[in-house]
């Protein structure tokens, strides 16, 4: 079973600065399969990117995934008020294929 | 519009059984995966099981196996999660989710792209 691991755990930052949120895997794990999502409280998760580094339709382009193997990285290039909420990265089938774990999460914040 | 509507939020007691609903519209229900999630309080995202509608296909996650049951009746586009005996500690927020797979020139690319509205579960006695 593969385990996510992300990193940090909650970044504080400020509007306009940059943000990079790193998803680690315990083992290889196809581009095809990794996702990350956007949570806000009281909300459903909502899916940014696909394939490690696709947008998904509506997504702003602020917002770009990178990576490959077992380390991937999600990068918000300039923060907007919006922007501050849970990310989650998710590998979608690797081994098993019906296996799609999360990762813990990592909180943006406002500083 | 592809959507997933859960059903409303629960209150039981220990022991008592529960079934909570994700239906699907504005797609061939049929031909997608359904995922279910769960949160717990303050918690982040916990992968359940998934269901394929067409044959019933299901596959649970090693930790809910034996503790949840996932079901589907694709004549009314609707994927279910039950509990035959609910403990305080199944006190959560449950979504659905579609698994979409789209193609490029290379390969598949596996996703959870649309998301149902969450059902509360709490369980208290």
């Amino acid at each position: 079973e593969i385990v996510l691991t992300q990193s940090p755990g909650t970044l504080s930052l400020s509007p306009g600065e940059r943000a990079t949120l790193s998803c680690r895997a315990s083992q290889s794990v196809s581009s095809s399969f990794l996702a990350w999502y956007q949570q806000k409280p009281g909300q459903a998760p909502r899916l940014l990117i696909y394939g490690a580094s696709s947008r998904a339709t509506g997504i702003p382009d602020r917002f770009s995934g990178s990576g490959s193997g077992t380390d991937f990285t999600l990068t918000i290039s300039r923060l907007e008020p919006e922007d501050f909420a849970v990310y989650y990265c998710q590998q979608a089938g690797t081994s098993p294929p019906w296996d799609f774990t999360f990762g813990p999460g990592t909180t943006v914040d406002i500083k | 519009e592809v959507q997933l509507v859960q059903s409303g939020a629960e209150v039981k007691k220990p022991g008592e059984s529960l079934k909570i609903s994700c239906q699907g519209s504005g797609y061939s229900f049929s031909l997608y995966w359904i995922g279910w999630v769960r949160q717990m309080p303050g918690k982040g995202l916990e992968w359940m099981g998934i269901i394929y509608p067409g044959d019933s296909d299901t596959k649970y996650s090693p930790s809910f196996r034996g503790q949840v049951t996932i079901s589907a009746d694709k004549s009314i586009t609707t994927a279910y999660l039950q509990w035959s005996s609910l403990k305080a500690s199944d006190t959560a927020t449950y979504y659905c989710a579609r698994r979409f797979v789209s193609r490029t020139s290379t390969s598949l690319l596996y996703y959870m792209d649309v998301w149902g509205n969450g059902t509360t579960v709490t369980v208290s006695s």
